[in-house]
């Protein structure tokens, strides 16, 4: 059972606007920073957002994260084929002294 | 840009100790934290510790009694060893780079993963 919480399936229709959610405590969201991690199928996960709200450098702005209070979430508009795969929450943990993960999204394009 | 590459045994026994390796090429190691993340098959990830540049490690309390990570900056190589191993620490472990200016949890560049299977 993760520390994080997500709902473990997503789905949409290419184009259209698709949230994911992430609920935790105010040990681990409540008081620190969200990273979300992007894995499709067969590779490792890749950073996708960073700081609750941030991109890094070559992220399309179609996804966007936000932050509010002991809850986390990320955005993806203009839904693509090739962002089919499962997206992760993370943060750090106060009592556990510790990154935590949440259990996991599967996204399917429809 | 900097590239990681995991190596490791494969195929262990129950009970057995290992070590695997991380590699990283391309970049410094100094001013980075360096972690190791595993992903049992169909399964979410789990943090398993890291270890800053200076040698300071911390490890998730979970495994902490069977986990030893260290660095060696003369080989540019990151390693995790595990004691008593068991089916439960059959997975993908990757290692990744986190203290980048994307912030010090957040993990920016990884390996491709290597998979280690525990069974007799």
């Amino acid at each position: 059972q993760s520390v994080l919480t997500q709902s473990p399936s997503a789905s949409g229709t290419p184009g259209q606007r698709v949230t994911i959610s992430c609920s935790g405590s105010s040990s681990n969201i409540g008081g620190n920073t969200v990273e979300w991690y992007q894995q499709l199928p067969g590779t490792a996960p890749k950073l996708l957002i960073y700081s609750n709200n941030q991109r890094p450098s070559g992220v399309p702005d179609r996804f966007s994260g936000s932050k509010s209070g002991t809850s986390a979430s990320l955005a993806i508009s203009g839904l693509q084929s090739e962002d089919e795969g499962d997206y992760y929450c993370a943060v750090w943990d106060d009592g556990l002294h510790g990154v935590v993960f949440g259990g996991g999204t599967k996204l399917t394009v429809l | 840009q900097v590239q990681l590459q995991e190596s490791g045994p494969g195929l262990v026994k129950p009970a057995e100790t290992r070590s695997l390796t991380c590699s990283v090429s391309g970049g410094s190691i100094s001013g980075y934290y360096w972690n190791w993340i595993r992903q049992p098959p169909g399964k979410g990830l789990e943090w398993i510790g890291h270890i800053y540049y200076t040698g300071t490690a911390i490890y998730n309390p979970s495994l902490k009694s069977r986990l030893t990570i260290s660095l060696d900056m003369s080989k540019s190589q990151l390693s995790l060893k595990l004691t008593s191993m068991t089916a439960a620490d059959t997975a993908v472990y990757y290692c990744a780079r986190s203290g980048h200016i994307y912030g010090a949890n957040a993990f920016d560049v990884w390996g491709q993963g290597t998979m280690v299977t525990v069974s007799s």
